[in-house]
């Protein structure tokens, strides 16, 4: 089973500011298999990216993903204020897929 | 894009089992790949199945294999969880959705299952 270690658990930052949030995987995520999702509050989760750099319909450009095998990473160039949230990686490799344990971005 | 709602969630005892159901519309049910995905409270997101849009191929998370089962009727527009021999940490709320294969782009808005001891 592949596991999903993702840093900071919290990033304390200000609107405007770039984020950067990383997620590293135990073996290699082959072909790219990673996706990323955000979280806010009481609502189910939303799809950014897939592919590991492809961003999902309707996603702001201001997302974006980047890595290759152990090493990705989901860049949110300037925060905005609806994007203060949780984030999440997920593989999806082979069976059975699993998520890292998220990691909260918060208004400083 | 559509929607999804999940209903079946309530209150189970410890031991027992439930059946999940999500009912679909607005796309073409058979050519969409289907998940389960549930959260603890408070806790971050687990994958508990997945099943392709012809029903040929299905996958299940680690903590639930084995005592789960994935199925559709794509005449229905319905995805079903059965989820046998309950304990305490299947307490979540489970989420449906909807989209690539592994990496769905459409979710539910989730029912909440609760397991007692």
């Amino acid at each position: 089973e592949i596991v999903l270690m993702q840093s900071p658990g919290t990033l304390s930052l200000s609107p405007g500011e770039r984020a950067t949030l990383s997620c590293r995987a135990s073996q290699t995520v082959t072909d790219n298999y990673l996706a990323w999702y955000q979280q806010k509050a009481g609502q189910a989760p939303r799809l950014l990216i897939y592919g590991a750099s492809i961003r999902a319909t309707g996603i702001a450009d201001r997302f974006s993903g980047s890595g290759s095998g152990t090493d990705f990473t989901l860049t949110i160039t300037r925060l905005e204020p609806e994007d203060f949230a949780v984030y999440y990686c997920q593989h999806y490799v082979t069976s059975p897929w699993t998520f890292g344990q998220g990691a909260r971005v918060e208004i400083k | 894009e559509g929607q999804l709602v999940e209903s079946g969630g309530g209150l189970v005892q410890s031991g027992g089992s439930l059946r999940l159901s999500c009912v679909t519309s607005g796309f073409t049910f058979s050519r969409h790949d289907l998940h389960w995905v549930r959260q603890a409270p408070g806790k971050g997101l687990e994958f508990v199945a997945a099943i392709s849009g012809n029903g040929a191929r299905t996958d299940y998370g680690s903590s639930v294999k084995g005592r789960c089962t994935v199925s559709r009727d794509n005449s229905k527009n319905i995805v079903y969880l059965q989820v046998d021999r309950l304990r305490s940490e299947d307490t979540a709320v489970y989420y449906c959705a909807s989209g690539g294969y592994g990496a769905p782009a459409n979710w539910g808005q989730g029912t909440l299952v609760s397991v007692s001891s």
